[in-house]
């Protein structure tokens, strides 16, 4: 079965430090977006990409965060530099359809631990 | 903009109990709702999705329904299971704007005994 893929599963890094993640979407799944979850709390809305392009970016702390999907399949999300607040749970997902009616499936996730 | 509220915040129930949790969200122009489950550490992974224009969607021993009148969706868990213990969270898309991106409730812990 087809499945979104991340890595690094888990990160550990000291404050300061730069760290990135990778998402590979399902095949074909035109939509990717990167999800960030604290502990307790539910997933929010960090970027979205339709193909290649950013189509909301609206909650990214782009004074540290940037992410690319340079020929619309997989992506990166950077965090430079870390602080200790951006430790959480980073998850992307991919959607089929470009229409408001998509099925999200997600990836196992990335945590994050900021020392 | 769109909130959603996920109730109770945590559930524990004996193996075999029928269970219901519940899901609130405040603007209703809503295009659908998707339910997820969540294991500790993990991702999320699809339950159910439930189209607008649907009033409920079913697989296996779940069911889920949804009034958007009322901005309301329950998901029904039928003879519960220890394996069903996990994190449940809705979420609905924008109402507006040319994109698609859910919102999540906060979710609810579910602890099934044996």
């Amino acid at each position: 079965e087809a499945e979104v893929a991340q890595s690094p599963r888990y990160k550990i890094t000291e404050k300061s430090q730069a760290v990135a993640f990778w998402c590979d979407p399902i095949s074909g799944h035109a939509t990717l977006y990167w999800y960030r979850q604290i502990l307790g709390q539910g997933p929010e809305l960090l970027v979205q990409f339709q193909d290649e392009s950013v189509v909301d970016d609206s909650q990214l702390p782009k004074d540290r965060f940037s992410a690319e999907r340079l020929k619309g399949v997989d992506s990166t999300l950077k965090i430079q530099p870390a602080e200790l607040g951006d430790s959480a749970m980073y998850l992307c997902a991919s959607s089929l359809l470009r229409v408001r009616t998509g099925e999200l499936f997600f990836g196992e996730g990335s945590r994050l631990t900021v020392l | 903009k769109q909130e959603v509220t996920q109730i109770p915040a945590a559930l524990s129930v004996p193996e075999g109990e029928n269970l219901v949790l519940n899901c609130s969200f405040t603007d209703s122009a809503i295009y659908n709702l998707q339910w997820f489950r969540q294991d500790p550490g993990k991702g999320l992974t699809s339950l159910l999705l439930i189209q607008s224009s649907q009033r409920e969607q079913t697989s296996g021993r779940l069911n889920a329904s949804l009034d958007k009148s009322s901005g309301r969706s329950t998901l029904y868990i039928a003879a519960s299971q220890p394996g069903d213990s996990a994190t449940y969270l809705c979420a609905v898309p924008n109402s507006g704007g040319s994109n698609y991106k859910l919102t999540f409730g906060k979710g609810t812990l579910l602890t099934v005994n044996p």
